[in-house]
């Protein structure tokens, strides 16, 4: 039972590179979502997507892009990484997006120097 | 401006009593909530919600109060649980998901 399966667990960035944070769901979600967390924030919503081919964005989606091209897969893309963006995202999937708990990922933690 | 608030950020209560953990929500037109607990270095899980129609949703030891008018919502753990210390945070779902910013819950053996 996979579940969301985000990689890497870990990474660090020099400013100004760019990245992709990867997000797999086996549930056969439609809706899925990312999120940064950062202290004294809370979770705050970037991206979200409500199947293959669309997405729209959250409360904070300046500096990041997505897509969704398959059902099970969400990747996240840092084009030119920031240290504001230093954080921990998480990525969470549910079957559609109404009346329904989302399940997340363990998370990536982001270090951008 | 933050549309879901946590005002305490942290709580300790001793194993076998009640723990109650807040949450208020600005945003009338939210229609479901939902509460997750959370571990260090893992993901949010899922606990408990309720829709807006109702107010009072109960599984096992966990029961949420929703209070509309107030625009309130409560989580009530009882018996507390040495297991249950984690993060606990809200959220309120509209046309996107908000959370808040969490509670810190200790549960003392």
């Amino acid at each position: 039972n996979a579940g969301v399966t985000q990689t890497p667990k870990f990474q660090v960035l020099k400013t100004g590179q760019s990245m992709t944070l990867q997000c797999a769901q086996d549930m056969n979600h439609e809706y899925m979502s990312w999120y940064r967390q950062d202290p004294g924030m809370g979770l705050r919503l970037i991206h979200y997507s409500v199947g293959a081919g669309i997405t729209d964005q959250g409360e904070v989606p300046n500096g990041y892009n997505v897509s969704r091209s398959t059902t099970e897969d969400f990747p996240l893309r840092l084009l030119s990484a920031a240290p504001s963006q230093t954080s921990v995202y998480f990525c969470a999937s549910s079957r559609d997006r109404n009346y329904q708990p989302q399940h997340f990922g363990d998370g990536t933690r982001l270090s951008i120097l | 401006d933050q549309q879901v608030k946590q005002n305490s950020p942290s709580l300790s209560v001793q194993e076998g009593r009640i723990s109650i953990l807040n949450c208020d929500y600005t945003n009338s037109m939210f229609d479901y909530f939902l509460w997750y607990k959370k571990y260090p270095a893992e993901g949010p899980t899922f606990l408990i919600s309720i829709s807006s129609i109702k107010d009072k949703n109960e599984d096992g030891r966990f029961t949420v109060f929703l209070n509309k008018s107030a625009k309130h919502l409560s989580l009530h753990i009882v018996p507390s649980q040495p297991g249950d210390s984690a993060v606990y945070f809200c959220a309120a779902s509209g046309a996107q998901f908000y959370f808040g910013t969490g509670t810190s819950l200790t549960v003392i053996p």
